[in-house]
């Protein structure tokens, strides 16, 4: 079974573009979730998405958004880039159950580099 | 608000030897807790979930436990090798995210 795949993998941008990263899951995961890594703040939860709904959202401001399709995959958008944006960015999918989500797989990530 | 913190931040030890990463967490409402393991420059691997019912997971040289009552997680590694060398996190879960420790750095040394 095919892991979580993320493209790019990397990415430069200007200070003030935008972006999109987009993630496909696992075959019949239908929970993707996206997180923020960079070496001052770790690891952070930025947005859950399960059957196209957002279920939870981390503390971003309203530049970080996201969507999920009809077949689970999944994108997020940034906007307006600032510096302290440069991060690696992972996605995870799992299964669900009740009250919350199973083993969370995690793609390779998309480090962009904003300049 | 849920906090989960790692100790020690770095160890570095002999190849061979068993060791204990220490995982804490402030909020015992969780839904299980993970261990990864990251490489540098790479993403996360999945080593052992937990369920909130459950008292501990094994999978070849390494066993975690969990203890939800004092918010305490470890991770054993018997007779640790130098592949073993990375950045170790753990991560709760609760209300569909995951809530992530610093991570401690494990140095094997041959």
């Amino acid at each position: 079974k095919a892991g979580v795949t993320q493209t790019p993998r990397y990415l430069i941008k200007t200070r003030g573009q935008q972006v999109t990263l987009s993630c496909s899951p696992i075959s019949g995961h239908r929970s993707v979730s996206w997180y923020q890594q960079t070496p001052g703040q770790g690891l952070q939860f930025l947005f859950e998405y399960f059957s196209e709904t957002q279920r939870n959202k981390g503390n971003f401001p309203g530049r970080f958004s996201g969507r999920q399709f009809s077949n689970s995959r999944s994108e997020m958008n940034v906007s307006t880039l600032e510096l302290g944006d440069s991060a690696l960015y992972l996605c995870a999918s799992s299964l669900v159950g009740t009250g919350g989500t199973y083993e969370q797989y995690f793609g390779p990530g998309t480090r962009l580099t904003v300049t | 608000k849920q906090e989960v913190t790692q100790i020690p931040a770095a160890l570095s030890v002999p190849e061979g030897e068993n060791l204990v990463l220490n995982c804490s967490f402030t909020d015992s409402a969780i839904y299980n807790l993970q261990w990864f393991r990251q490489d540098p420059g790479k993403g996360l691997t999945s080593l052992l979930l937990i369920q909130s019912s459950q008292r501990e997971q094994t999978s070849g040289r390494l066993n975690a436990s969990l203890d939800k009552s004092s918010g305490r997680s470890t991770l054993y590694i018997a007779a640790s090798q130098p592949g073993d060398s990375a950045t170790y996190l753990c991560a709760v879960s609760s209300n569909y995210q995951l809530i992530w420790g610093a991570g401690t750095k494990l140095i094997i040394k041959p």
